[in-house]
């Protein structure tokens, strides 16, 4: 299994272009999420789907758009980059949807996306 | 509101024990994780601990105590390999979805 996968790596964009960051997983989670870390911040949630066909943000989405089409993949579309979008960006799986007293939605994470706008 | 406090940096001494800190203020508690990240990398799942007390595993523990808001993370024998900064995060059932509120993160770092 490759786990969680994203590319691509690294990316420079100038303010106002848009990209599609991709997020691939191959160990059939339902739950899948998107999340930007910045220095001296903990990690915080843009994004989440709980299943195919259904999204819902998280506490910093503006700017951001996602789609969950099928259950492997679910890209992060920036519509019109700003420089307040410089992070590292991670996407997250997991088996279980996140429900009290269990340890099934342990999250794996993808390598992540350092982007830079300029 | 909801607030997980860590200190920013510890650092200790190779072979030694070290106890990273957690405190959290949140509207509700299902659940605490600690998770390790190495610099650049991605962060992996270290413990999870819902009831009170002590997980072992390893090298590592977790201890929780609900009462007081409070968690910590124990490494033993420590490693080179320990330097890391260790995330702690809170699943808050406070939204209808259980959302985790995480902490800045401990950057832990080891001397020869």
């Amino acid at each position: 299994n490759a786990g969680v996968t994203q590319t691509p790596k690294f990316q420079v964009l100038k303010t106002g272009q848009s990209m599609t960051l991709q997020c691939a997983q191959d160990m059939n989670h339902e739950y899948m999420s998107w999340y930007r870390q910045d220095p001296g911040m903990g990690l915080r949630l843009i994004h989440y789907s709980v299943g195919a066909g259904i999204t819902d943000q998280g506490e910093v989405p503006n700017g951001y758009n996602v789609s969950r089409s099928t259950t492997e993949d679910f890209p992060l579309r920036l519509l019109s980059a700003a420089p307040s979008q410089t992070s590292v960006y991670f996407c997250a799986s997991s088996y279980g949807l996140p429900r009290a007293g269990s340890s099934t939605d342990t999250q794996y994470f993808g390598p992540g996306t350092r982007l830079t706008v300029l | 509101g909801q607030n997980i406090d860590q200190p920013t940096e510890m650092t200790a001494t190779e072979g030694a024990i070290v106890q990273i800190n957690c405190t959290y203020q949140t509207s509700g508690f299902n659940g605490l994780f600690w998770y390790q990240q190495h610099a650049g990398e991605a962060p992996t799942f270290l413990s999870y601990n819902v009831l009170d007390g002590l997980e072992e595993k390893g090298r590592f523990s977790s201890f929780l105590s609900r009462s007081k808001g409070y968690s910590y993370l124990l490494l033993k024998e420590l490693q080179m390999k320990d330097s890391a900064s260790y995330l702690c995060a809170v699943r808050d059932p406070g939204d209808s979805n259980y959302q985790l509120i995480w902490g800045a993160g401990t950057k832990l770092i080891i001397k020869p």
